[in-house]
């Protein structure tokens, strides 16, 4: 079966730092990858997605993710996070030929004003 | 509405109590899928549903879980018998049932057996 693993559970940066969540996955085949993201009080939101093409992918609000095949990777990054990036965040793979998702334990975001 | 919505909101039962949760998708999305999210836990698969095809029930955790799905749109999961280990956030998304389409997500119900 799948697995996703996103190593880091809790995150606590400063306004203006650097972001770069951890996500990888186990499937040796074809996969869609996805970053999804819950604010405070809200349900869960796409943020980015990578289905096919460039490796780098630009989600909303200055978040891009970067498929690295060879290493089962697709790390969330945000060059200078705000105060308002405060949420939990959740990477998904889903095969290509299933249509079940794989969700890892999400990372919790907390960025101090 | 546009977007996907749950019922109820959150409902507070009995252990040994059965409960049903109601999931809306979105108009025209053929597939649905329900998860379940415990405190500090990921999202866990329960179910899936593509159009009229046979249902993924591969992640209903035991046999007091059921879900259906009825004309194609509204979906109700069951949980017989409810344990207190069943206290959970229960996620409904769903989506066109095209490859590399996204979930849409509910905003949960959260369920409290006591």
């Amino acid at each position: 079966a799948q697995s996703v693993s996103q190593h880091n559970h809790h995150v606590i940066l400063s306004e203006a730092a650097s972001l770069e969540l951890g996500c990888n996955y186990s499937y040796g085949g074809t996969v869609n990858l996805f970053w999804y993201v819950q604010y405070p009080g809200q349900h869960l939101q796409l943020l980015l997605k990578y289905f096919s093409g460039d490796p780098l992918v630009k989600g909303i609000k200055g978040f891009e993710a970067e498929f690295i095949k060879s290493k089962f990777s697709f790390n969330l990054r945000k060059p200078s996070v705000q105060w308002s990036d405060t949420a939990e965040y959740f990477c998904a793979v889903k095969s290509y030929n299933f249509n079940k998702f794989y969700f890892g334990s999400g990372t919790k975001l907390n960025v101090k004003p | 509405g546009a977007g996907v919505s749950q019922s109820p909101s959150n409902k507070v039962t009995e252990k040994g109590k059965d409960v049903e949760l109601r999931c809306d998708p979105i108009s025209g999305h053929t597939a649905l899928y329900w998860y379940r999210q415990s405190l500090g836990q990921g999202l866990e698969f329960l179910i899936y549903f593509q159009g009229n095809s046979a249902p993924d029930k591969s992640g209903l955790p035991s046999d007091r879980f059921s879900a259906e799905r009825t004309g194609g749109s509204v979906s109700t999961l069951t949980i017989q018998r409810t344990q207190q280990e069943d206290s959970a956030v229960y996620l409904c998304a769903s989506s066109l049932d095209r490859a590399g389409e996204t979930q849409y997500f509910g905003p949960g119900t959260r369920l409290l057996v006591l």
